[in-house]
């Protein structure tokens, strides 16, 4: 059965630090992974989807990066604001059409 | 309206109560899901539906009830609900199982907020 963990649960910065979220599952037949951000009480925002086939994907100060074969996926936030404050989630899907696997998120406090 | 919508955001119900919960995607998808985030518990599935069609049933007590009539709805229907039961319930939708191209990004509504008095 597929799990995935993201560390750490929780982390404070101050604004302007370069930061990495880590994620990690314990199957390595993935058909994808998405990191989604998660604001309080909120729904889910899709950031990035990484392919199977593929090993990072970039949208502005966003980087995540995908290691299948060690079951790892790290997300890289570049120069941090105090908007960047939010849950991440982490989640994998086995193949298309299929649920999605989250982690428990990493909560995320960036200080002015 | 676009993206996916959800209605209501917030619902308070009694045990002997029933409701519904409505999702609805603006995407031209064909696949949506159910999911529950609990507290301090990691968002988990409940249904897929693939083309109208029930694909996934993740073990879920049958006071939930899901209906799918077309592509672009998805129903929760909720009754004799326990305190437990009170989460946030997400809508997802996706664009088709079997095409390759859309890598099934699965795209989230805002959730309703439930709780079971």
């Amino acid at each position: 059965k597929q799990e995935v963990t993201q560390i750490p649960a929780a982390l404070s910065v101050p604004e302007g630090e370069n930061l990495v979220l880590n994620c990690s599952f314990t199957d390595s037949a993935i058909y994808n992974l998405q990191w989604f951000r998660q604001d309080p009480g909120k729904g889910l925002t899709s950031l990035l989807l990484i392919q199977s086939s593929q090993r990072e994907q970039t949208s502005g100060r966003l980087n995540a990066s995908l290691d299948k074969s060690s079951g790892r996926s790290t997300l890289y936030i570049a120069a941090s604001q105090p908007g960047d404050s939010a849950t991440y989630l982490c989640a994998v899907s086995s193949q298309a059409g299929t649920a999605l696997i989250f982690g428990k998120g990493t909560t995320l406090s960036v200080s002015s | 309206e676009t993206g996916v919508t959800q209605t209501p955001r917030h619902l308070v119900m009694g045990m002997t109560n029933k409701k519904s919960l409505k999702c609805e995607q603006h995407l031209g998808h064909n696949a949506m899901y159910w999911y529950k985030q609990s507290a301090k518990k990691p968002l988990e599935l409940m249904f897929v539906y693939n083309f109208k069609e029930q694909t996934e049933n993740n073990s879920v007590p049958s006071r939930f009830s899901p209906e799918c009539p077309n592509s672009s709805h998805l129903f929760l229907h909720l009754h004799t609900l326990q305190p437990e039961d009170s989460a946030l319930y997400l809508c997802a939708s996706s664009q088709d199982v079997v095409a390759p191209s859309s890598y099934n990004e699965q795209f989230f509504g805002p959730g309703t907020r439930l709780t079971v008095l």
